[in-house]
């Protein structure tokens, strides 16, 4: 069936480091990718999405690639801040009726 | 803005009550979720819902059963009420059967059953 794999957290940076974070997936058919975000005592929002194969999705500074032969799409963002402190969601939508796949999600904290 | 708004962010029951979370949108969205969220799980999808007076289940439907009366409101309810249910509840929704639609989120509600 369908899964999504994420790095485990909690990530722990210095403010203008470099981040990654690892998402491989496993899908029937061609899928969607998408990263949400969820910010200390909120809902989950979306950050980038990316819809077919080489598809760059960016936002906020943050970029992640459609890698159809690595399963992959990975999140960058080339300096962090203390307000990227979240938590993100790897997700691939799955089926009709827009039913996602969730990662287990990465904590990223970022000091100053 | 879409805005999913979620009738409390948390909620305290005791075993063996019935508890009713409910969430309302405002963007006229067909599709409607019910999450939880557990640390190292992630999202777990409870039940959705693709119209109004549908539902289908997710994947750990048990113990939970959902109402769907009009289309902007989606209510999760928990029968019987156990302390294996603490957990922050989600509720989302999403337009259309496009694979490029998002899903829209609720703020959560943080329930604990003691």
């Amino acid at each position: 069936g369908n899964s999504v794999t994420q790095m485990e957290g909690p990530v722990t940076l210095s403010e203008e480091a470099f981040l990654t974070i690892n998402c491989t997936y496993t899908a029937t058919g061609y899928p969607s990718l998408f990263w949400y975000v969820q910010y200390p005592g909120e809902g989950l929002q979306l950050l980038l999405k990316a819809t077919k194969a080489d598809d760059k999705g960016s936002n906020k500074g943050f970029e992640a690639t459609y890698r159809k032969e690595t399963t992959s799409f990975h999140l960058e963002k080339g300096s962090v801040q203390v307000s990227d402190s979240a938590v993100y969601f790897c997700a691939l939508r799955r089926g009709s009726w827009g039913k996602f796949q969730f990662g287990a999600g990465t904590q990223v904290v970022v000091t100053p | 803005d879409v805005k999913v708004t979620q009738s409390s962010r948390y909620l305290v029951k005791r075993t063996g009550e019935k508890v009713f979370l409910e969430c309302v949108q405002d963007m006229d969205h067909e599709n409607m979720f019910w999450y939880r969220q557990d640390p190292g799980l992630g999202l777990r999808l409870i039940y959705f819902s693709y119209d109004v007076k549908m539902k289908e289940k997710g994947d750990i439907p048990e113990g939970y059963s959902v109402s769907r009366e009009k289309k902007e409101r989606f209510s999760l309810i928990l029968e019987s009420a156990s302390t294996n249910q603490t957990s922050m509840y989600l509720c989302a929704s999403s337009f259309g059967t496009s694979s490029y639609n998002e899903q829209f989120f609720g703020p959560g509600t943080r329930l604990t059953v003691l």
